[in-house]
């Protein structure tokens, strides 16, 4: 089945240790997206990448940064996690062949700042 | 400023009966709207969508309705079932060239036996 990934599933870092989470997709999508939800909290997208065209979303912390080698692959890099960084980290895809507008999440990585 | 917002963060509905959850927008260049559904430890999950052409879109027991001069969106499920208990998250974007989507805080829905 096409689908979305995203490992590791749960990530635990130390405060200011860098971590990267990582997105691949089947779907052959374009776009990819990172969001940042919190609790009780609607997702909030970070960036978003349109083939290779890096998109940052203009209150989104030098802190993260992303990185697409490839169709399939994306990934986020947070380089000095701090507690507020505790969150659920989502990545999403969309193209053509499903319309831009419908987006299609992985399961996201649960990310603990200790 | 939250543009996509969605007013109950939880509702309760016995199985067999209406689930109503609505959404509330303000900005009027978003064009095209979806409901999504998450169940805990999984990604939101597309369920249905609306174009701001159109008041009702109907997929077997889901129906959305959009009232654009009201800005207000809503999911019906009728009849609900148990399998419905989840998240729901009204999300929004603008038309070609800005598909972006915004999404409200989400409606926990869960259906009593």
């Amino acid at each position: 089945d096409a689908m979305v990934i995203q490992n590791p599933r749960y990530q635990v870092t130390q405060f200011g240790k860098p971590v990267t989470l990582s997105c691949s997709q089947t779907l052959n999508h374009n776009v990819m997206y990172w969001y940042q939800q919190k609790s009780s909290q609607a997702p909030k997208l970070l960036f978003h990448y349109y083939d290779k065209d890096f998109n940052n979303e203009a209150d989104t912390p030098d802190n993260f940064q992303s990185r697409r080698p490839n169709t399939s692959f994306c990934f986020l890099d947070i380089r000095s996690p701090g507690l507020g960084d505790a969150a659920m980290y989502l990545c999403a895809t969309s193209g053509a062949s499903g319309g831009y507008n419908e987006q299609f999440f992985g399961p996201g990585t649960r990310l603990t700042v200790l | 400023d939250q543009q996509v917002k969605q007013n109950s963060p939880s509702l309760s509905v016995q199985e067999g009966r209406i689930s109503i959850l609505n959404c509330d927008y303000t900005n009027s260049m978003f064009d095209y709207f979806l409901w999504y559904k998450k169940y805990p430890a999984e990604g939101p999950t597309f369920l249905i969508s609306i174009s701001s052409i159109k008041d009702k879109n109907e997929d077997g027991r889901f129906t959305v309705f959009l009232n654009k001069s009201a800005k207000h969106l809503s999911l019906h499920i009728v009849p609900s079932q148990p399998g419905d208990s989840a998240v729901y998250f009204c999300a929004a974007s603008g038309d070609f060239g800005n598909e972006k989507l915004t999404f409200g805080t989400g409606t926990r829905l869960t259906i009593i036996p």
